[in-house]
């Protein structure tokens, strides 16, 4: 079965410390894992995406990701924070039903704040 | 190329009214899948739906709730008879035939349901 786990409900950085939010993932296969960002009452934004090509993921407004398998992890990384970074962050695995189909595992989120 | 839209974005429902919410998915996505968010939760798979066909619906409460995602025109998610607790956001999202490129899916801005 696929999973994911959020190590951390929330984080609290200052505005240009490095940001790390940490997932471990729990899959069968060679997982497809995505970071989303939710900006308080809006929709969902994809970040980055692995799919067993690069293990070293660079996403949007200069986030990435490392996959790890050894140790079934994908942490999401910023060198240096900014006030708007502050939202929830998810992580998330895809479940493959059969062939192409398949849906997302949410992970419970990771509410990211910047302190000025 | 329009985004997944969904409509409404606010709705307001007493207790034992019908709830319906509407996904237009992507152009040229024929794969719909619908996801609620409960207050401070990440969020929870609940129907993946082709046109008109059922293919997961593992995630929806077994009574009240339906999905429909017919030939022509919007997927629809019925909530009939709500409760205090169906009080959440609901988010659809849609991917190309074939699963897509990675297996990404495209997320439309919610629709948050209060129920009084």
């Amino acid at each position: 079965a696929q999973s994911v786990t959020q190590l951390d409900s929330h984080v609290s950085v200052s505005e240009g410390t490095p940001v790390l939010l940490r997932c471990n993932y729990s899959s069968s296969y060679s997982p497809s894992l995505f970071w989303y960002v939710q900006h308080p009452n809006k929709g969902l934004q994809l970040l980055l995406k692995y799919t067993s090509a690069a293990t070293l993921v660079k996403g949007i407004n200069g986030f990435e990701a490392e996959f790890k398998k050894s140790e079934t992890s994908f942490h999401l990384t910023k060198p240096s924070a900014h006030m708007s970074d502050a939202a929830e962050y998810f992580c998330v695995v895809w479940r493959r039903y059969g062939g192409s189909q398949g849906n997302l595992i949410f992970g419970k989120g990771t509410k990211l704040s910047v302190k000025p | 190329n329009a985004g997944v839209m969904q409509n409404p974005r606010h709705l307001v429902r007493r207790r034992g009214q019908e709830a319906r919410l509407r996904c237009s998915p992507m152009k040229g996505h024929s794969h719909v899948y619908w996801y609620r968010q409960l207050p401070e939760e990440g969020l929870k798979f609940m129907v993946y739906l082709q046109k008109e066909n059922i293919i997961d619906e593992s995630g929806m409460p077994k009574e009240r709730f339906s999905a429909e995602f017919p030939k022509e025109g919007p997927s629809i998610l019925r909530i009939q008879q709500v409760v205090r607790g169906d009080s959440a956001a609901y988010f659809c999202a849609s991917s190309p035939p074939g699963g897509g490129r990675d297996n990404e899916q495209f997320f439309g801005p919610g629709t948050r349901l209060t129920v009084l």
